[in-house]
């Protein structure tokens, strides 16, 4: 069974603060996603990563950064967390596929507050 | 950028169908994607069409691709209760994949 897991389902922190979301994939997937869920808003995609080492930023990178150095762990980190980066922090990985097809497996999410 | 839109709320009783409806604007999309999100848990693909089909059947689902006016829909035929959750509309175009805000569907007893 495909597995996504993240490091907390809850988190709270304060404002300047650095946080750090770990995401782990048993699926020995390449690709790997960050996305925040806000209502109204969907999913917007944060960073990438397609190989190990291996980043891009997505639509909303500003304030954050990632680190890839496994192929199963994909972290995303708030260098310095503020108020409006509260929100569902979803992490996602996918297989390399010829055809294009692009599946994605989500993990439960995290839910970020920051005071 | 491209764009994924869908209504945010739906609400039908059991035993109706559902229909929910997408459009998006990526002219190179590839494969959509339908996703449903259950209260607490993440997002888990539903059901997809590659973009030279124009329906695909999957039991209770059927999802329709108007290429031309860029229109994706899926619709729930007898939906339950368990069918409560946000539904997410996909569209993976060239470079990357774009969801919908989501449409939360509430189904009534």
């Amino acid at each position: 069974d495909v597995k996504v897991t993240q490091s907390s389902r809850y988190l709270v922190k304060r404002t300047g603060e650095k946080v750090f979301l770990e995401c782990v994939q048993d699926m020995d997937h390449e690709n790997m996603f960050w996305y925040r869920q806000d209502p109204g808003l969907g999913l917007r995609l944060i960073y990438f990563s397609y190989d190990v080492k291996m980043k891009e930023k997505g639509d909303i990178p500003e304030g954050y950064s990632v680190s890839r150095e496994k192929k199963e762990r994909f972290s995303l980190i708030l260098e310095s967390a503020s108020t409006n980066q509260t929100s569902m922090y979803l992490c996602a990985s996918s297989p390399f596929d010829g055809r294009g097809y692009n599946e994605q497996f989500f993990g439960p999410g995290t839910r970020l507050t920051v005071l | 950028g491209e764009d994924v839109e869908q209504s945010l709320f739906l609400s039908v009783r059991e035993g109706d169908s559902s229909v929910i409806n997408c459009t998006y604007t990526d002219s190179s999309s590839t494969y959509l994607y339908w996703y449903k999100q259950e209260p607490g848990a993440g997002l888990q693909l539903l059901t997809y069409i590659f973009s030279n089909m124009d329906m695909k059947q999957d039991q209770r689902l059927t999802v329709l691709l108007n290429k031309k006016d860029k229109h994706l829909s899926l619709r729930i035929a007898d939906t339950q209760t368990g069918d409560s959750a946000i539904y997410f509309c996909a569209d993976q175009g060239n470079n990357d994949m774009r969801f919908g805000a989501g449409t939360r569907l509430t189904v009534k007893p």
